[in-house]
């Protein structure tokens, strides 16, 4: 079945500190993927997607990674800031048509100031 | 722009008991998601409406949860009755795409409901 999985449960780093979290995901039919940003008691906020014939996109302080090859996601946070602090989840469509969207199981960003 | 809105913010009730979400996406925007959200894990899609039908309800528990949205705007999701494993926020997204693998979902904060 679908699965998006993340490597690392909590990664905390120092202000100003560039960040990486990782995703991976298993279903290879995905075709667009997106990163979410989810802050304490609030709903999940979007951050950037990308699409699978693309391999970088940028935003602003930020960047997502795609390798189809082995099926990796990564969301670069540069200098990171108090107010990067939250939890991030991938998301892919797995093809499915309409958009629906699976989940991984998130990352807790904490930014030491 | 208004976002999404959801009440309540809170509930608590006891097992058995019913209970019963509101969710008024953003104007205009035709496609509309419940997601469960168990604390420490991703949201999980329960239904998915486009316009007032539904195109997904793969995963909704349907001899305890409903879901409907009539008149294509807002919508009501209800469990009845309820677990205690279905203590969660329900999370309520929109997004202005109808027939489209891409495009921004809009998330509320969410209803969190806890069942003892």
């Amino acid at each position: 079945g679908e699965s998006v999985g993340l490597h690392l449960p909590t990664l905390s780093v120092q202000e100003g500190d560039n960040s990486i979290i990782n995703c991976a995901y298993s279903n290879s039919a995905s075709d667009y993927f997106i990163w979410y940003k989810q802050e304490s008691g609030k709903g999940p906020q979007f951050i950037i997607d990308i699409r699978s014939n693309m391999d970088k996109r940028q935003g602003q302080r930020v960047t997502v990674l795609l390798n189809k090859t082995v099926k990796h996601l990564s969301l670069q946070i540069a200098a990171t800031q108090p107010g990067d602090s939250a939890v991030y989840f991938c998301a892919e469509n797995g093809n499915t048509g309409f958009q629906k969207l699976v989940f991984g199981t998130g990352t807790r960003l904490l930014v030491s100031p | 722009e208004a976002g999404v809105a959801q009440s309540p913010r809170y509930k608590i009730i006891e097992k058995r008991q019913s209970v019963a979400f509101w969710c008024n996406p953003i104007s205009g925007h035709a496609t509309l998601y419940w997601y469960q959200q168990i604390l420490g894990q991703g949201p999980k899609l329960l239904i998915q409406f486009q316009n007032n039908g539904v195109v997904d309800d793969s995963q909704l528990p349907k001899d305890r949860f409903s879901a409907e949205r009539l008149k294509g705007v807002d919508s009501t999701l209800k469990i009845q009755p309820a677990k205690l494993e279905d203590s969660a926020v329900y999370l309520c997204a929109s997004s202005k795409e109808t027939a489209t693998v891409t495009g921004e979902l809009f998330f509320g904060e969410g209803s969190r409901l806890t069942v003892l």
